[in-house]
């Protein structure tokens, strides 16, 4: 079964550090997303990428923040400039596309990339 | 702004019985509805959905209700089985079906099902 696949599983950086957490979405998918969990609270929006551009962003996703497809295949999310409360479980997350159908309205997560600022 | 709100943060039930979690949502302009069940160290894993134009939707053990005028939908598991034990999220989507499609997540529920 197709599966997204995240890189690191875990990372350990100083804060100030930049960060980079790697994603491979399904291949046949158009919209990808990242999501966070802070530890004890809920699966947050952060993003969402669509045709080589953000289509949508939270209020967490600000300049600190950036998304990109470098390569068709992989999708990444930067922080430049890590600080104590970015340290979270992050998810990247992809979906087919249009139409009304449950496959293609459900997001397919990766197993996560847990981020951990000292 | 919790507009999708799982107000039980756990809950145990024995094996074999019925689990039910539930979930409520404030803004009416969700259209489609999922649930997804998280084990630890892993990412969330889709269960089961729902359009708003239902009000049941049945897949093996598990089966989704819908109350549109209640704004509450519910998740049933029958039989429970200890490998259900897991956190299920509620999650609701607006703008289904086109670009500006986003997915809301409530807090979850830990579910135990006991041997």
């Amino acid at each position: 079964e197709p599966e997204v696949t995240q890189t690191p599983s875990h990372q350990v950086t100083q804060m100030g550090q930049e960060v980079i957490l790697r994603c491979v979405p399904i291949s046949n998918h158009l919209y990808f997303y990242w999501y966070r969990q802070i530890l004890g609270q809920k699966v947050e929006f952060l993003v969402s990428f669509y045709n080589n551009e953000i289509s949508e962003k939270s209020e967490i996703f600000d300049d600190q923040f950036s998304v990109e497809r470098p390569d068709g295949s992989n999708f990444t999310l930067k922080i430049r400039s890590t600080k104590l409360e970015d340290s979270a479980m992050y998810f990247c997350a992809s979906r087919p596309g249009r139409g009304r159908s449950s496959g293609a309205n459900v997001l397919t997560f990766g197993a996560g990339s847990r981020l951990t600022v000292l | 702004d919790q507009q999708v709100k799982q107000n039980s943060p756990s809950l145990s039930v024995q094996e074999g019985r019925i689990s039910i979690l539930n979930c409520d949502y404030t803004n009416s302009m969700f259209d489609y509805f999922l649930w997804y069940k998280k084990y630890p160290a892993e990412g969330p894993t889709f269960l089961i959905s729902i359009s708003s134009i239902k009000d049941k939707n049945e897949d093996g053990r598990f089966t989704v209700f819908l109350n549109k005028s209640a704004k509450h939908l519910s998740l049933h598991i029958v039989p429970s089985q200890p490998g259900d034990s897991a956190v299920y999220f509620c999650a609701a989507i607006m703008g289904v079906g086109g670009s500006n499609y986003k997915l809301t997540f409530g807090k979850g529920t830990l579910l135990t099902v006991n041997p």
